[in-house]
């Protein structure tokens, strides 16, 4: 029973483009969302997070918006550049300290 | 400041096996996880410990166990190892236990079970 999905594996874009990121959850409980950005031989690093009470949390290029009754979150990475390049993951969390993830999306910045 | 590392960084292991992976939690962080990655999958929560207690855990049998010290260090334990076993698994440490803010990870270990 996949909670959080990543319906993407890959997503290509320009350089100077904006990359759009896009995860579904079903579990209604889910309170709290996160997207991680994992290099190889890396751990995942966080990048940005969003409470269920907002819709919309940013932070420099990231923009993460939640629409909570379609339960569908994405991340808008504007401009993306090539150091974007990465595997993505969505998380969602009903209980501080457990994260359950989506399958992750790997972007592919050109320049 | 540290950040979280992990150790040893990759580990070959034969079926029926046991291992041991270490974790040492970025400074002033009370609280870590334990998740397993298999190739091409999102991190799997296997369990969590505070105050050195189990404070949840995943869908993992009970092979899997850990313990965590005083110094907030912490140890991942898995007995009778499995070909499916063989994933990165990740520790992950935050300074709250109520919260997931700040939550960070280390680079994890590769553990192949032949």
């Amino acid at each position: 029973d996949q909670q959080v999905k990543q319906n993407s594996p890959s997503l290509s874009v320009q350089e100077g483009r904006i990359s759009i990121l896009n995860c579904d959850y079903t579990n209604s409980m889910f309170d709290y969302f996160l997207w991680y950005k994992k290099y190889p031989a890396e751990g995942p690093t966080f990048l940005i997070s969003i409470s269920s009470i907002k819709d919309k949390n940013e932070d420099g290029r990231f923009t993460v918006f939640l629409n909570k009754s379609a339960k569908h979150l994405s991340l808008h990475i504007v401009p993306s550049q090539p150091g974007d390049s990465a595997v993505y993951f969505c998380a969602a969390s009903a209980s501080p300290g457990k994260l359950i993830f989506g399958q992750g999306t790997t972007l592919q910045v050109k320049p | 400041e540290t950040g979280v590392t992990q150790s040893p960084t990759h580990l070959i292991k034969t079926r029926g096996q046991q291992v041991t992976l270490r974790c040492s939690s970025q400074s002033g962080h009370n609280t870590v996880s334990w998740y397993q990655q298999a190739l091409g999958q999102g991190p799997q929560f296997i369990f969590q410990y505070y105050r050195e207690e189990e404070n949840g855990r995943g869908n993992f049998p009970p092979r899997f166990s850990g313990l965590q010290f005083p110094n907030y260090s912490s140890e991942l334990n898995v007995n009778a190892l499995e070909l499916d076993d063989s994933a990165l698994y990740l520790c992950a440490s935050s300074p709250l236990s109520t919260s997931n803010y700040g939550y960070t990870f280390g680079s994890g270990t590769r553990l192949t079970v032949v």
